[in-house]
């Protein structure tokens, strides 16, 4: 079983530019969440997506878009790039079905944006 | 909105100590769940320990334990038997366990915890 990967590792744009992030998620998820984290401080909710459509966002704009696949894997997008995105940016999943098993989700190790 | 809040920035501890890390939260629903993760140099959060609102009886993981105060909504976590493998920056954090905020974790700022040998 594998758990969650991220690619890249790490990133740097310039701003005005546009980002894609990819996640894969562990073996038997459908669910998959994206956080942005500044340096120092907890993870923010971006969204989540499950059985390929967003199902419930935070305080993002909408520049900020994402996609899932059949495969569940994700993508995160993010265009006309900003000084203040830099971050590390997580995804993590999770299987849906019950209340209870969203409980279990598992992060990735992160994509290092860095926007000049 | 549901917020945490960890209002110790740094905590220290020697190995072999017990320590305490504080959370806080405000909500106004009754049902949700509450989590430790911990996050170390690597940046993978791991799953420290969870643990259900309506469950009064407080959760355990080893050397892992919460003091869950739901009327003061406090949830603390207590590290016995500190190993230096314990060194991370610990987050406290909330799940609702109603409609759209199933899968949404909002997070406290973060505790930084240094073991000394």
């Amino acid at each position: 079983e594998t758990g969650v990967t991220q690619s890249p590792t790490h990133l740097i744009k310039t701003r005005g530019q546009q980002v894609t992030l990819r996640c894969s998620s562990q073996s038997g998820h459908n669910t998959v969440s994206w956080y942005q984290q500044a340096l120092g401080q907890g993870p923010q909710f971006i969204f989540q997506y499950y059985r390929e459509e967003e199902n419930g966002r935070g305080n993002f704009p909408p520049r900020f878009s994402g996609l899932q696949f059949p495969n569940y894997s994700s993508e995160l997008n993010v265009n006309a790039l900003e000084l203040d995105d830099s971050a590390l940016y997580l995804c993590a999943s999770s299987s849906s079905g019950s209340k209870s098993s969203y409980n279990e989700q598992f992060f990735g190790p992160g994509t290092r944006l860095t926007v000049l | 909105a549901q917020t945490v809040t960890q209002s110790q920035p740094e905590m220290s501890v020697q190995e072999a100590e017990t320590v305490t890390l504080s959370c806080t939260y405000d909500t106004s629903e009754s049902d949700y769940y509450l989590f430790w993760y911990k996050q170390p140099p690597s940046r993978q959060m791991i799953l420290v320990i969870r643990q259900e609102a309506y469950k009064q009886q407080n959760a355990t993981e080893n050397r892992f334990s919460v003091n869950f105060q739901k009327a003061a909504k406090s949830f603390s976590l207590k590290i016995s038997d500190s190993q230096l493998g314990d060194a991370a920056m610990y987050f406290c954090a909330y799940r609702s366990a109603y409609g759209s905020g199933l899968g949404k974790l909002t997070f406290g700022q973060g505790t930084i915890l240094t073991v000394h040998p």
